[in-house]
């Protein structure tokens, strides 16, 4: 296991068009956590589960967002209907244990592009 | 809310000197503080962790210190490399379950 993995590398979509990334986590790992980081910003969390169930989620995320980890392994991360201010790099972070304090491993991120 | 700043948006050093980053937070006292490392297109990278009873943490070239007083952590890379350019990120939380909160980074430049 090298690492954390996210599927596609780049994505460029038209307004309007759902999207669909995927994070595979290190894989003894019982944290997923996803992000979204556009530029000269930080990462600001989206959501996170412990397993296969999704602990909490962002006041910020639309409704057009959704996320599963349907047998606690693998993510995936949907957006519908998405929309130009969508436009970002999506990130992926795994952790071993129950505290957010533990050492979070990301991924390389995906790039979401919105024409 | 917490609200956690990184006064800097960039930092030139040059190569051999010692950088110093600040994160300040406000509101709430988070219980601890993470530094990540990130460069360009690239996911943030984990370097240091430090609780809210600690004062200082080292890791070979870096330092991170925590003062609740003044709600501030240093983060100083000693005999700085041109390697060591990239965004520095730090991150709070309040308790182990409550999501980090990240700042908008400090782009260290070192100059050879």
């Amino acid at each position: 296991d090298t690492g954390v993995s996210q599927n596609p590398r780049h994505k460029i979509t038209k307004r309007g068009q759902n999207v669909t990334f995927r994070c595979d986590p290190i894989s003894e790992h019982n944290r997923l956590y996803w992000y979204r980081q556009t530029l000269g910003q930080g990462p600001e969390f989206l959501t996170y589960f412990q397993n296969e169930a999704q602990l909490e989620k962002s006041r910020l995320l639309s409704d057009r967002f959704s996320a599963e980890r349907p047998k606690g392994s693998f993510s995936t991360l949907e957006i519908q209907r998405t929309e130009q201010g969508d436009s970002a790099m999506y990130l992926c972070a795994s952790s071993y244990g129950t505290g957010v304090m533990n050492e979070q491993f990301f991924g390389p991120g995906t790039r979401l592009t919105v024409l | 809310s917490q609200k956690i700043e990184q006064n800097s948006e960039a930092l030139n050093i040059q190569e051999g000197k010692t950088a110093t980053l600040t994160c300040n937070y406000t509101n709430y006292s988070p219980a601890y503080l993470q530094w990540y490392r990130q460069d360009p297109g690239r996911g943030p990278v984990f370097l240091l962790l430090i609780r809210e009873n600690e004062k200082e943490k080292r890791k070979e070239r870096l330092k991170v210190t925590f003062d609740t007083t003044l709600k501030q952590s240093l983060f100083h890379i000693t005999a700085s490399q041109p390697a060591d350019s990239a965004t520095y990120l730090c991150a709070q939380a309040n308790s182990g379950n409550t999501p980090l909160v990240f700042g908008k980074g400090t782009r260290l430049s070192v100059i050879a």
